[in-house]
Formats: structure tokens, sequence, C-alpha cells
């Protein structure tokens, strides 16, 4: 898990209720993601940030939000509109060399386990 | 679109006896390739991943995997297993003329190593 924090570990939500899922990086990565893993889906994109202030959508961003204020920080937000936040949410970041490297490694966090209740 | 298959949902291995998890690929440029393990309530650790070069790439816990370009197929391998090595493995790509964008997961094997 290196230096890529996730709090909390566990989460609950009530029914219409938004929250915010929190990864921090102290290894000076410029790309931060976010997936989400289902029991036998695997993992599928939902945000990804090259660069501070710039994030993408990924394959399956609707319900979701994000923001990218800082280099390290690259918060998740589970909005209401989201139907079914039940899941295990894993934050990544990776180095991007100059113009960007389809090569880089991405360095997972531990994960926060969303649950609705 | 790319897209990984791992087609095995399971697999089991008798302790000291060599170990192939699947995966095979598709992906329209060059493909990376990479491979990351997950124990219970964990994040992603990072064994391996194929850039280019030499087709047998070398990997964290003695762990190697085999690129396979005619076949589109990137197989996890070690030679002994331990029962340390009962876990989810994943296999993912992406396009190496695409940016730092995210990565294709396959759906996960689970690899069970019995004593």
């Amino acid at each position: 898990d290196g230096g890529i924090t996730q709090s909390p570990k566990y989460l609950f939500r009530k029914e219409g209720q938004n929250v915010t899922l929190s990864c921090e990086q102290n290894l000076n990565h410029d790309a931060m993601y976010w997936y989400r893993q289902d029991p036998g889906q695997g993992l599928r994109l939902i945000y990804y940030s090259q660069i501070v202030n710039d994030f993408q959508k990924g394959d399956i961003a609707e319900g979701y939000s994000v923001s990218r204020e800082k280099k390290e920080s690259f918060p998740l937000t589970v909005t209401s509109a989201q139907k079914n936040p039940t899941a295990f949410y894993l934050c990544a970041s990776s180095m991007v060399a100059f113009g960007g490297s389809a090569s880089d490694t991405q360095y997972f966090g531990p994960g926060t386990r969303l649950t609705v209740l | 679109a790319q897209s990984v298959a791992q087609p095995e949902d399971q697999v089991n291995v008798a302790e000291g006896n060599p170990l192939t998890v699947k995966c095979t690929y598709s992906v329209s440029g060059n493909p990376y390739l990479f491979w990351y393990v997950q124990y219970p309530n964990r994040g992603l650790q990072f064994l391996l991943k194929y850039i280019t070069g030499d087709n047998l790439v070398k990997g964290s816990y003695g762990f190697e995997a085999e690129f396979n370009k005619s076949q589109t197929s990137f197989h996890l391998k070690k030679p002994s297993a331990l029962v340390s090595d009962s876990a989810l493995y994943f296999c993912a790509v992406r396009d190496g003329g695409g940016g730092a964008d995210g990565l294709t997961f396959g759906k996960g094997t689970h690899l069970i190593i019995q004593p």
C-alpha cells in the first residue's frame, strides 16, 4: 500500500446522502485514479487526474464527482445519484513522465468499503 | 476498446507444484500489461509488467509472466507454489499509444494453494 492512504476504511451511507472518500499520497506522483471493485467484476475506472485542477471521466463516472486542488489529494464524492454505491473503492497513483507515459505503474491504496444502509 | 480476459475464476494448485494463471488481452496499439495481487480487504499490490523487450518478465515474490504476441496472452507463472500465494490475481492492460489514463482490468482469478 506504500505512501497512499485512504480514509475511512469502512463507510456507511443512508439513502439520499452524499459521502466523500479521502485519498492522499506522499509519493510525489502526478496522476491519481479512482476505481470501483465489485465481486466478480474486477476493477472499473471512475475518474482520473493527470495534473492538478484537471480530471477526466472514466468508464463509470455517473453519480460520482472528484476534485484535484492539490497534487497530494484526490477526494471522491459518491452522490445520491449513484443508484448502487455499495462497493470497495480503490485509489491509485502513478508518476507521469514528461508528455505522459502509458508504461508508468499504478500503485494502490488500502481501499474504502462503502455500504448503503 | 481494450479488454482483458481471465478465463478461470479459480485455480487450485498443490503446494510445491508450478502454477499458471491465464490472461489474454485485446488492444488496438502496443500492449502494456500488468499483474497485480490482492489479499482479502486490501488494496492491490504490483507484481510485474511488460512494456517492451524480453518476453519473459520477472517480478516480485518469485513470479514471472510470459508475453506472447501471436496468442495475445500474458500468463502469470511460478515454478513452486506457496500456501501464502493464495490470493486474488488481476491482469490489466493499457494501450501503449495512450497516455497515463486508467488501466483495464480482468475480472480476477482466485488462486488457492493447497498444503
